[in-house]
């Protein structure tokens, strides 16, 4: 059984421009969330998808957007950029929206964004 | 809304000795709770969970109890070791989602 994975690892870029971070879910798991990790703060939610549809948002501006593919893998897209969206980007996956009706996700070890 | 609050850090404790993070949350209706712990360089690991009042849960030593009467569910160990090293964040799951708290750095020295 794989656990979820994200790539790219690490990157770079520049205020304006746009990035794509990209996340496979764990084996069997059709929901995925995506969190923003601020340096030395908690993850914030961002939003959720269910079945390639979203099913929940944060507070985040609609420059954040996602996608959800039909093997259940996600993307995150952010356009832009500001220098604030500097952060770990978490995703996590659950079979169902409710994890195993308790809530419990699995995370990935994220995609740390810099912006400059 | 949901909310969890966390004891700050950072906490630097001896080997063998007594760790304590408080964690109260806000929440409407029935939250699973959870706490998480982020090792230096890696993702988010589960540590612990429990669903409903007066669940303890418990895995490597660390426990902690659902109080819904003080709406609190603090972690606490009672011999740490180096390896215990890490960043702790406790967090709620409701309306879909997990909301964190801030995190507490734990530093272990031998």
């Amino acid at each position: 059984e794989t656990g979820v994975t994200q790539s790219p690892t690490h990157l770079i870029k520049t205020r304006g421009q746009q990035v794509t971070l990209r996340c496979s879910s764990q084996s069997g798991h059709n929901t995925v969330s995506w969190y923003q990790q601020a340096l030395g703060q908690g993850p914030q939610f961002i939003f959720q998808y269910y079945r390639e549809e979203e099913n929940g948002r944060g507070n985040f501006p609609p420059r954040f957007s996602g996608l959800q593919f039909p093997n259940y893998s996600s993307e995150l897209n952010v356009n832009a950029l500001e220098l604030d969206d500097s952060a770990l980007y978490l995703c996590a996956s659950s079979l169902e929206v409710a994890g195993d009706g308790t809530g419990e996700l699995f995370f990935g070890e994220g995609s740390r964004l810099t912006v400059l | 809304g949901n909310s969890v609050t966390q004891m700050e850090g950072p906490v630097t404790l001896s080997e063998e000795a007594f760790l304590t993070i408080n964690c109260t949350y806000t929440a409407t209706g029935y939250p699973s709770l959870f706490w998480y712990v982020q090792y230096p360089g890696e993702g988010l690991q589960l540590l612990l969970k429990a669903t409903k009042a007066d669940d303890k849960g418990s895995n490597k030593g660390f426990e902690a109890t659902y109080r819904k009467e003080t709406t609190s569910f603090h972690l606490e160990k009672g011999s740490v070791q180096v390896s215990d090293s890490a960043v702790y964040f406790c967090a709620l799951f409701n309306d879909y989602k997990l909301s964190f708290g801030a995190g507490t750095t734990v530093t272990v020295r031998a």
